[in-house]
């Protein structure tokens, strides 16, 4: 089935470590996000590329990397984890310009 | 800075009630209005969504939002709730042409009391 697909879809990490989140589509869409998801603050973007080989900043970029060097593939790299980084965390593609976002199953990250 | 503004946080009815979740946004020029819906346990999946046209959507399982341009608002409605519709709902707005990215809402969490 086409779609998104995110590993792990649940770690327990301790502090300070390095953590990759994957995301993976398969649907050939030439934008992908990673927002992070919170208890009262909805869906808040990370990071996003809106096609391979580039990036941008989303609303809460800090403690956060991504890289896009295909169509396919971008992870979420957490250099040294802190436990404010304890959320859920969805990847998404989009296709053309309508906004339309499509998302993963969500990988939840708890940093002790 | 555009914002995207859901005033009910949460939200309990009865199974038959009507329901009405209200998004306002702050963006003037052109919009791209969605309504995304996240049930327990799951990922974010489209309601409906509004490019042009219609400004009377319906989306899926019997939901539908109105676009009213002036008030600047695309508020979602469904005229009896179900148990199932259980979940936690999110407005999201993409403004202008081009890529941009999507905004979200802080999202209204619906508890539906069978």
């Amino acid at each position: 089935i086409a779609g998104i697909t995110q590993a792990p879809t649940s770690q327990i990490l301790a502090a300070g470590r390095r953590m990759t989140l994957r995301c993976t589509q398969d649907m050939r869409h030439n934008a992908m996000y990673w927002y992070r998801q919170d208890l009262g603050l909805g869906l808040r973007l990370i990071h996003y590329s809106n096609t391979a080989g580039t990036t941008g900043k989303g609303e809460v970029p800090d403690g956060y990397s991504v890289s896009r060097a295909n169509t396919d593939d971008f992870p979420l790299t957490l250099a040294s984890a802190v436990p404010s980084q304890t959320s859920v965390y969805f990847c998404a593609s989009s296709a053309g310009q309508t906004g339309e976002l499509f998302f993963g199953e969500g990988s939840r990250l708890t940093v002790l | 800075a555009q914002s995207v503004s859901q005033h009910n946080h949460h939200v309990i009815l009865s199974e038959a009630a009507s329901l009405e979740l209200g998004c306002n946004y702050s963006y003037g020029g052109t919009v791209n209005l969605f309504w995304y819906v996240q049930y327990p346990g799951q990922h974010l999946q489209l309601l409906l969504k509004y490019f042009s046209g219609d400004p009377l959507v319906k989306g899926i399982k019997g939901f539908e939002a109105e676009f009213i341009k002036s008030k600047f608002s695309f508020n979602l409605r469904k005229p009896s709730v179900q148990w199932s519709d259980t979940a936690e709902y999110f407005c999201a707005v993409k403004r202008g042409t081009g890529f941009q990215k999507l905004v979200f809402g802080t999202g209204t969490r619906l508890l539906v009391s069978p």
